[in-house]
């Protein structure tokens, strides 16, 4: 069965660095984007960034742009977040999700299939 | 950017109660839609994808439906572990899947 176990989350001090892990069991890990998610405390789901396939492609929200980095060890089935610089609004639960496609009619169509059980990062001195 | 609302933010409804929520884009999205539902302390759950394919193993007394800029996703028949957040998501304007801010759907 699918898994993605998130690691790695704790307590930092702002602008100090913290690197997230995801590892991917029970599918080819290297046949799918991958994205992080985030949810700050009581808020909604706010998408930070993605890594496809075969990690030759990373787009990043432009709150997090400069200051994370997506990627992926394929040969280790993990996705990786390494945050830098970070601040009191980075805190929260990142999740990892995988992409899949829908396609009909000659469109496709992406959603996240499964998610990690995520992995709470607090930012505070 | 797209933006994405959601209405009622909240809503009450008791077991049995048909529920439904309303996701709207800024623009036209096609189908590029899909519905999470989410637990206190979980992971979100994907329920609906291309704005009306039900996901495996998802019941069936959830549905959606809607084209272009406005969404339904439907509950039928109100069941007590359906109480939870609800977030549409859209999928047209890649690669920043934006979300919509919620629907919680407590017990009346």
């Amino acid at each position: 069965q699918v898994q993605l176990v998130e690691s790695g989350g704790g307590v930092v001090q702002p602008g100090r660095s913290l690197r997230l892990s995801c590892a991917a069991s029970g599918f080819t890990f290297s046949s799918y984007g991958m994205h992080w998610v985030r949810q700050a405390p009581g808020k909604g789901l706010e998408w930070v960034a993605v890594i496809w396939y075969d990690g030759s492609n990373k787009y990043y929200a432009d709150s997090v742009k400069g200051r994370f980095t997506i990627s992926r060890d394929n040969s280790k089935n993990t996705l990786y977040l390494q945050m830098n610089s970070l601040r009191a609004e980075d805190t929260a639960v990142y999740y990892c999700a995988r992409e899949s496609f829908y396609c009909s009619g000659g469109s496709c169509y992406s959603n996240f299939d499964y998610w990690g059980q995520g992995t709470l990062v607090t930012v505070s001195s | 950017d797209i933006q994405m609302t959601q209405s009622p933010s909240s809503l009450s409804a008791s077991v049995g109660d048909r529920v439904t929520i309303t996701c709207r884009a800024s623009q036209s999205i096609s189908s590029y839609l899909n519905w999470y539902q989410q637990k206190p302390g979980k992971a979100p759950k994907l329920l609906i994808y291309a704005a009306s394919s039900l996901q495996s193993g998802v019941p069936s007394r959830f549905s959606g439906s809607g084209s272009g800029t406005d969404f339904t996703l439907t509950i039928s028949s109100l069941q007590p572990e359906d109480f939870a957040t609800y977030y549409c998501q859209q999928s047209y304007s890649t690669p920043g899947f934006t979300f919509g801010p919620g629907t919680k759907v407590d017990i009346k």
